[in-house]
């Protein structure tokens, strides 16, 4: 069964760094695309981009050059980093996996559980 | 950009009704489409894509349709378990944009 699971800060403080890991268990990370989308309660579900193993990565042109999206340091994970962040960065943010195998990655058809992320200082 | 529109944003409806959720894209995606369902506290889950096409595991109950620019979601004979909120999603080009949502809520 594949789980995805994300981790990370619940606090982060304005004009810092927002660092999360989603970690995959029951599906290797270099056999599909990953992404990771957040979700507030103003904006609904925002896609923020996605990874590739092989260095492909796309990304929301909203996010302006502020998000980095890599392979995990260790094991079977994948990572996002995204700079300068303010309040507006506040949200439930969520990896998940493509399905399919088109081009480009199509629909997402498993999602982690969430990891909430604070913006305040 | 493609913006995704849904209608309505909340549905009042009792178990067994038949209930449709529509989705607009501001340009043609073609079939490019996706469902979702999400649930309080949980993540969302794939219901449909290409669609029309059922993902492993879902009743038979959701349907998908349409094309370019139009989509509807049916849920037939309403159970308890499907109230919750669904989404649309587009995948046609490298930027992914959902719908906004739309709530189904017990009349």
């Amino acid at each position: 069964q594949v789980q995805l699971q994300e981790s990370g800060p619940g606090l982060v403080k304005p004009s810092e760094t927002l660092s999360l890991t989603c970690s995959v268990s029951g599906a290797s990370v270099s056999l599909q695309f990953w992404s990771w989308i957040r979700q507030t309660p103003g904006k609904g579900l925002e896609w923020m981009g996605y990874f590739y193993h092989t260095g492909i990565t796309n990304y929301n042109p909203s996010l302006k050059g502020r998000l980095t999206i890599s392979g995990g340091t260790s094991g079977n994970q994948f990572s996002l980093t995204l700079t300068s962040v303010t309040a507006a960065d506040t949200a439930l943010y969520y990896c998940a996996r493509h399905g399919g195998s088109g081009w480009p990655p199509y629909y997402f058809d498993l999602w982690g559980q969430g990891s909430p992320v604070t913006v305040s200082s | 950009d493609i913006q995704m529109t849904q209608s309505p944003s909340t549905l009042s409806a009792s178990v067994g009704d038949t209930v449709t959720i529509t989705c607009r894209a501001s340009q043609s995606i073609s079939t490019w489409l996706a469902w979702y369902q999400q649930k309080p506290g949980k993540a969302p889950k794939l219901l449909i894509y290409d669609a029309s096409t059922l993902q492993s595991g879902v009743p038979s109950r959701f349907s998908g349709s349409g094309s370019g620019t139009e989509f509807t979601l049916t849920v037939s004979t309403l159970q308890p378990d499907d109230f919750a909120t669904y989404y649309c999603q587009q995948y046609n080009t490298y930027f992914y944009s959902f719908g906004q949502g739309t709530k189904v809520e017990i009349k």
